[in-house]
């Protein structure tokens, strides 16, 4: 299975602060997705980054990829309480998703 | 577009009964995701269509499950018998393309076997 492993596996922060997820995997991959899961709902598609991609960028949301260390970074900027919820890495060569990251802003 | 519609949104039954979720996807998406959710196991892939084919059921946890597609827009998936430890999120998905493209979900179905 090629599913990712998000680190951490909760994170609580304060309203405007940023927040950092990490997402590790073992073998080479296509692209690398990033979703969103609000409590008791369907995940929600953030952004993709293709493998010859090393950055990218969407609103308030960063993704980095480094393809030599396997591993990718979101990075919220001046979270709001709405960004509480859990986000998944996703390398849909495969279509399995990791345990995901909880993130708790607090107002 | 109204987006991957699934039904039940709930569902409570009791052990040993059939259970039959639904789900309708994207017009014009020819994959389909059936997904699993619980505390203890998180996320878990079933099986996926290409075309109304299964691609891939290595994921169905045993005889009891099993999944059609005599569509293109409908898929069920069904356990029978039904036992308590079934009990989860069951997310239905789909998507465009294999890889290169975001997957849509459904509002899930809660099934609670008593």
């Amino acid at each position: 299975s090629q599913q990712g492993e998000e680190d951490p596996q909760a994170l609580s922060i304060q309203e405007g602060e940023n927040a950092t997820m990490n997402c590790s995997y073992k073998t080479s991959i296509n692209n690398l997705q990033w979703y969103r899961q609000n409590s008791g709902r369907g995940l929600v598609h953030l952004i993709l980054i293709r493998s010859n991609e090393r950055e990218k960028h969407s609103g308030r949301l960063r993704v980095t990829l480094d393809t030599s260390k396997k591993s990718s970074s979101l990075l919220i900027t001046a979270s709001r309480a709405a960004d509480t919820a859990s986000y998944f890495c996703a390398m849909l060569n495969d279509m399995r998703f990791g345990a995901g990251t909880r993130l708790t802003v607090k107002p | 577009d109204a987006g991957v519609i699934q039904s039940p949104r709930h569902e409570v039954t009791e052990m040993g009964q059939e259970v039959t979720l639904r789900c309708k996807p994207i017009s014009g998406h020819d994959y389909l995701f059936w997904y699993r959710q619980t505390m203890m196991r998180g996320l878990e892939l079933l099986i996926y269509f290409n075309n109304n084919v299964p691609i891939d059921d290595s994921g169905m946890p045993e005889d009891r499950f099993s999944a059609k597609m005599p569509n293109a827009s409908f898929s069920t998936l069904k356990i029978q018998p039904s036992e308590p430890r079934d009990s989860a999120v069951y997310f239905c998905a789909s998507s465009g393309g294999q890889g290169l493209t975001a997957q849509y979900f459904g509002p899930g179905t809660r099934l609670l076997v008593l």
